[in-house]
C-alpha cells in the first residue's frame, strides 16, 4: 500500500467547510504539498507547506501540519460545487536518485448543492 | 507561457501494437516523470528522469520504455508487452523544490 494515507471519499454540502486529512510517514520530508485533479484533467498544485511552519492560508484554503503526528490537513472554507474534485497529498522524499513526490491514493470530495 | 504538453489528449491502441505518448515542456525543468492513473485509483510512477540521457524504472515499469534525448522531451512507449494498457497517464516534470507541474493527460484505450 501507500505510504501516504488519505481516506478515500469526502461529502459536504456547498457553503459548508471541508476538512481533507493526510497521514504521511517520512520524518525528513521538507515539503508537502496538496495538489487537486478535475476529471479527466491533470493535477493542479493546489498549495505547500515547508516542514518548518504549522499552518499556512491562502484565501479559502488553510494548511495545518502536525509534524509529531506526521498529520497534513487542507481545510477548505465555503466549499462551492467547483471544488468537487480529487485531492492528492504529497511528500518530497530524499532517495538515491534525488527528491521525489511521493503522492497519496487521493480523497474524492463531492459537494452537494 | 511555460508549461507542459502532452499529446494526444486520446488514443486508441490495437492489440499488439506499439503506441508513444508525447510529453514536451518548456519550463527549463530537469526532472520529469511518467504516471499511470486508472479509474479511482491514485498515481503509480512508470519511470523517471533526472537529467538528460539518463532515467530510472520506476513502480511499474515492465511493459513501458522511455527515452530523454531532449530537456524538454520525455516520450513513453506502450509496447505490446503491456498486457493492460488501457488506463489514463500523465506527465510531470520538476524543479524539485516547489512540486511537480502536470500535463493535462493522455487517455490509452485498447480497442
Amino acid at each position: 500500500g501507500e505510504d501516504v494515507e488519505q481516506s478515500l471519499f469526502l461529502s459536504v454540502r456547498e457553503g459548508d467547510s471541508s476538512v481533507i486529512n493526510c497521514t504521511y510517514t517520512d520524518s525528513s520530508s521538507t515539503y508537502l504539498y496538496w495538489y487537486k485533479q478535475e476529471p479527466g484533467a491533470g493535477l493542479q498544485l493546489l498549495t505547500y507547506i515547508f516542514s518548518n511552519m504549522d499552518m499556512k492560508q491562502d484565501q479559502r484554503l488553510t494548511v495545518l501540519l502536525n509534524k509529531k503526528d506526521k498529520h497534513l490537513s487542507l481545510r477548505i472554507a465555503d466549499t462551492q460545487t467547483g471544488d468537487s474534485a480529487i485531492y492528492f497529498c504529497a511528500e518530497l522524499r530524499a532517495n538515491n536518485a534525488g527528491n521525489m513526490l511521493t503522492f497519496g491514493g487521493g480523497t474524492r470530495l463531492m459537494v452537494k448543492p | 507561457d511555460g508549461g507542459i504538453t502532452q499529446s494526444p489528449k486520446y488514443l486508441f491502441r490495437k492489440e499488439g501494437q506499439n503506441v508513444t505518448l508525447s510529453c514536451e515542456q518548456n519550463l527549463n525543468h530537469d526532472a520529469m516523470y511518467w504516471y499511470r492513473q486508472d479509474p479511482g485509483q491514485g498515481l503509480r510512477l512508470i519511470y523517471y528522469s533526472q537529467i538528460v540521457n539518463d532515467f530510472q524504472k520506476g513502480d511499474i515499469a515492465e511493459g513501458y520504455s522511455v527515452s530523454r534525448e531532449k530537456k524538454e522531451s520525455f516520450p513513453l512507449t506502450v509496447t505490446s508487452a503491456q498486457k493492460n494498457p488501457t488506463a489514463f497517464y500523465l506527465c510531470a516534470s520538476s524543479d524539485l523544490f516547489y512540486g511537480y507541474t502536470f500535463g493535462s493527460g493522455t487517455r490509452l484505450t485498447v480497442v
